[in-house]
């Protein structure tokens, strides 16, 4: 069985522009969650998908925006980018939408902004 | 807001000393769970803690849920090489979030 996929691997953008992430959860999980993990910040949450529904939303600003589509995959976008907003996104997903269910995560996109 | 602290940042120990990382959290969690982070690799799950002072065992490992559901521990006997990596907990609040804590970092001198 396939794990996580997340594409691409790596990216390089500049200030102001805008990028979408991708994840592909494993074959038969709904629930698709998105974290931010920075050197010394751990991971923090952005938000969770399940059948297509934001579920749950972190503290991040509106220029942080997800979506998730009929077969679960998801997207990602960050807008007008910053360069705190260089990161490693990581995208996991669970089977269902219970809380305590554990997180299969992807290898995630290290994103740089310049 | 709900946070979930973890202590220490960072460790070295000398390979066949013993390590353990502390989780604290300001409310009462559902659950918790721990996740490993090989260098360069995603997190994985390890394990999850349901019920109040509860204790699990895998292998070298040791995990302990706190009696009041606001902290826990992983304890990790004579550690190894393969031990490496960054440890995080996370714990499922009221509001059915799971927070990160910022992770223990790990390393093995051989």
């Amino acid at each position: 069985k396939a794990g996580v996929t997340q594409t691409p691997r790596y990216l390089i953008k500049t200030r102001g522009q805008q990028v979408t992430l991708s994840c592909s959860p494993i074959s038969g999980h709904r629930s698709v969650s998105w974290y931010q993990q920075t050197p010394g910040q751990g991971l923090q949450f952005l938000f969770e998908y399940f059948s297509e529904t934001q579920r749950n939303k972190g503290n991040f600003p509106g220029r942080f925006s997800g979506r998730q589509f009929s077969n679960s995959r998801s997207e990602m976008n960050v807008s007008t980018l910053e360069l705190g907003d260089s990161a490693l996104y990581l995208c996991a997903s669970k089977r269902g939408d219970a809380t305590n269910e554990k997180l299969f995560f992807g290898s995630g996109t290290q994103l740089s902004v310049l | 807001g709900q946070q979930v602290m973890q202590i220490p940042q960072y460790q070295h120990v000398q390979e066949g000393e013993d390590f353990t990382t502390y989780c604290n959290s300001s409310t009462t969690l559902s659950n918790i769970q721990w996740y490993k982070q090989r260098p360069g690799g995603h997190p994985v799950f390890l394990i999850q803690l349901v019920k109040s002072g509860e204790v699990k065992k895998q292998k070298r490992l040791t995990f302990q849920f706190g009696e009041a559901k606001k902290n826990s521990s992983l304890h990790i006997t004579a550690t190894q090489t393969t031990d490496v990596g960054t440890y995080f907990c996370a714990g499922i609040v009221n509001t059915g979030k799971l927070i990160f804590g910022q992770g223990t970092t790990l390393q093995v001198k051989p």
